[in-house]
């Protein structure tokens, strides 16, 4: 399995709030991604990274930021959390843009 | 944007049984996998096949490109294949790596 981390697991937090979640991984892979599940929409891409310091847009990234300084890190950052974006979000790395291995996840509550 | 679109939404299967999911697209793609999602949340590829057959283990995929669908077959099913099973497609026109269909939740009843 592909060495990919995600911190916090579970995170709980107010609305207005900032938060910031990470993505690790200890296999030098290019590509990072962040996406997020929510039940009736499968999983839909937030940011992408293709090098460090070089990230896009995906389809729901509005509310979203991200940087990556660093090949292992990848940061989604919600500048001030709402309730709409209470879901499960996942870190995903590919090598070469094509097979993409995810990581375990993190479950955010925003009340 | 490009649709992906799964079916059957739900299966449910006895064990030992085999089962054929169903993805198809709208659009030209560059790359295609089959994601498995097991009961406790966990992603695992189990196929990168943009065109052609791929065979692992019980499972095989195809993908017919110029026809916009891809097959992933389940063989003699487990208890363990439940989950649910996303198609991801990566459009040959527009900017986005993965576009990921709704899924196929399927049960393996013992």
């Amino acid at each position: 399995d592909a060495g990919i981390t995600q911190s916090p697991r579970h995170k709980v937090t107010e609305t207005g709030t900032p938060v910031t979640l990470r993505c690790h991984q200890t296999e030098n892979h290019r590509y990072m991604y962040w996406y997020r599940q929510d039940p009736g929409h499968g999983l839909r891409l937030i940011h992408y990274s293709y090098g460090v310091k070089d990230t896009d847009k995906g389809e729901v990234s509005d509310g979203y930021s991200v940087s990556r300084s660093k090949t292992e890190d990848f940061l989604l950052t919600l500048e001030s959390a709402t309730s709409s974006q209470t879901s499960v979000y996942f870190c995903a790395i590919s090598l070469s843009g094509e097979t993409q291995y995810f990581g375990p996840g993190t479950r955010l509550l925003v009340l | 944007g490009i649709q992906v679109e799964q079916s059957p939404p739900d299966l449910i299967l006895q064990e030992g049984a085999n089962s054929t999911l169903r993805c198809n697209f709208s659009d030209s793609v560059n790359n295609l996998q089959w994601f498995h999602q097991n009961p406790w949340g966990q992603l695992i590829n189990l196929f990168y096949i943009p065109s052609g057959t791929k065979q692992n283990g019980r499972l095989s995929a195809t993908t017919v490109a110029t026809e916009r669908y891809s097959l992933l077959y389940i063989s003699s099913s487990q208890t363990t294949d439940s989950g649910v099973y996303f198609c991801a497609v990566e459009p040959v026109s527009g900017n986005t790596p993965l576009v990921f269909g709704k899924g196929t939740r399927l049960s393996v009843i013992a």
